[in-house]
């Protein structure tokens, strides 16, 4: 049974470090992983998405990395501002049932 | 339409009515999946289809739940009998491709909020 688990749970930094949240899950066997962002009352907005056969995909400040044999995968933040504060979630596509089994979520603050 | 929608955005009810919530995806994708997000819950995984069949639906927590899809198009996510339990915020998403392929990307729409009294 696939299982996906983010850390830290929460995390507090200035404005304009640079940040690095972690994402694992237990069968390397995916299609692809997915990296979302929520605020608050709101629903989820897709940042990012890498196919299994993908390292890494690039957009602006954010950067994501899959490593399949490791079961992990790394969103990074460059130059993190306030309104980058959010909840950031990771899921993965297993199988062939086409769900996505998500992760708990990481909630970033960045203050100013 | 240019995004997923979801009706409506907040549903109050009281406990052993029946509740519809409804869900239509971005114009041409063929997968639709409902998910559930309790109050500082992770989310859980309902149902999955393609096109109008419901390849997955493992995770209906009873048999009060019940989804369809018609026209490959808008769905229907049904509740029954509500329970307190039931409240969470319930969140569509569609996505361009079939699951079994190297699968597209998902995209969520802002939820429907159902508060059982």
């Amino acid at each position: 049974k696939q299982e996906v688990t983010q850390i830290p749970a929460a995390l507090s930094v200035p404005e304009g470090e640079n940040l690095v949240l972690n994402c694992s899950f237990t069968d390397s066997a995916i299609y692809n992983l997915q990296w979302f962002r929520q605020d608050p009352g709101k629903g989820l907005t897709s940042l990012l998405l890498i196919q299994s056969s993908q390292r890494e995909q690039t957009s602006g400040r954010l950067n994501a990395s899959l490593d399949k044999s490791s079961g992990r995968s790394t969103l990074y933040i460059a130059a993190s501002q306030p309104g980058d504060s959010a909840t950031y979630l990771c899921a993965v596509h297993s199988g062939n049932t086409g769900k996505l089994i998500f992760g708990q979520g990481t909630t970033l603050q960045v203050k100013p | 339409g240019a995004g997923v929608s979801q009706s409506p955005s907040n549903k109050v009810t009281e406990k052993g009515k029946d509740v519809e919530l409804r869900c239509d995806p971005i114009s041409g994708h063929t997968a639709l999946y409902w998910y559930r997000q309790s109050l500082g819950q992770g989310l859980e995984f309902l149902i999955y289809f393609q096109g109008n069949s419901a390849p997955d639906k493992s995770g209906l927590p009873s048999d009060r739940f019940s989804a369809e899809r018609t026209g490959g198009s808008v769905s229907t996510l049904t509740i029954q009998r509500t329970q307190q339990e039931d409240s969470a915020v319930y969140l569509c998403a569609s996505s361009i491709s079939p699951a079994s392929a190297n699968t597209g990307e998902l995209f969520f729409g802002e939820g429907s909020r159902l508060t059982v009294l």
